[in-house]
């Protein structure tokens, strides 16, 4: 079955020490999105690539960084992890839209990777 | 303001009466409305989306959208307990259409 799929389900790190989630999926889809979701808010969007065109939110901490080496992968860094980055960190994929003024394409979701920060 | 509102709930139902779950947006430009059903520890899972005023049925759910009034409502019909969620509505944003906004979610209790 075509899916997007998070590795690792689960991830604690240290304090300030980096950590990378990774992100892949079948789905041939253009767009990767990149979500932060704390316990009981909404997803956050962080940023998103269109095909190779990164897209970064005016509100995402410069901690974080990511990575699209090609169709299929996608990488989320976190340069130095604070105890306010623990969250659920989701992974999304779409099809392109077709461009300005035309229907947005459903997102679909990976499992997410629970962040921990000790 | 918000961009997209949500009542946080719980809206408790008993099993097989209609759950009404409502959703307000603020940018008259949307044009693209999505439902998602998440778990409690998973990640949103798709349900329904809407293009076009009026209603969109799939199964037991029911979209319902009404861009005049800047409202689009999820309706579940015969809920039952694997039911029990926080329901997600998403609405496109930016000129692009990619983005979307994210309520806050509205939790739903189905009780036996």
């Amino acid at each position: 079955d075509a899916m997007v799929i998070q590795n690792p389900r689960y991830q604690v790190t240290q304090f300030g020490k980096p950590v990378t989630l990774s992100c892949s999926q079948t789905l041939n889809h253009n767009v990767m999105y990149w979500y932060q979701q704390k316990s009981s808010q909404a997803p956050k969007l962080l940023f998103h690539y269109y095909d190779k065109d990164f897209n970064n939110e005016a509100d995402t901490p410069d901690n974080f960084q990511s990575r699209r080496p090609n169709t299929s992968f996608c990488f989320l860094d976190i340069r130095s992890p604070g105890l306010g980055d623990a969250a659920m960190y989701l992974c999304a994929t779409s099809r392109r839209t077709g461009g300005p003024g035309r229907f947005g394409q459903p997102q679909h979701f990976g499992d997410g990777t629970r962040l921990s920060i000790l | 303001q918000k961009e997209v509102e949500q009542n946080s709930g719980p809206l408790s139902v008993p099993e097989g009466a209609i759950a009404s779950l409502n959703c307000t947006y603020s940018d008259r430009g949307s044009q693209s409305f999505f439902w998602y059903r998440q778990y409690s520890g998973k990640s949103p899972e798709l349900i329904m989306f809407i293009y076009s005023n009026g209603d969109k049925e799939d199964g037991r759910f029911t979209a319902q959208l009404n861009k005049a009034s800047q409202y689009v409502s999820l309706l579940i019909r015969d809920s039952q307990p694997s039911d029990s969620a926080t329901y997600l509505c998403a609405v496109n944003v930016g000129a692009a259409g990619n983005k979307l906004t994210f309520g806050g979610g509205t939790r739903v209790l189905v009780k036996p």
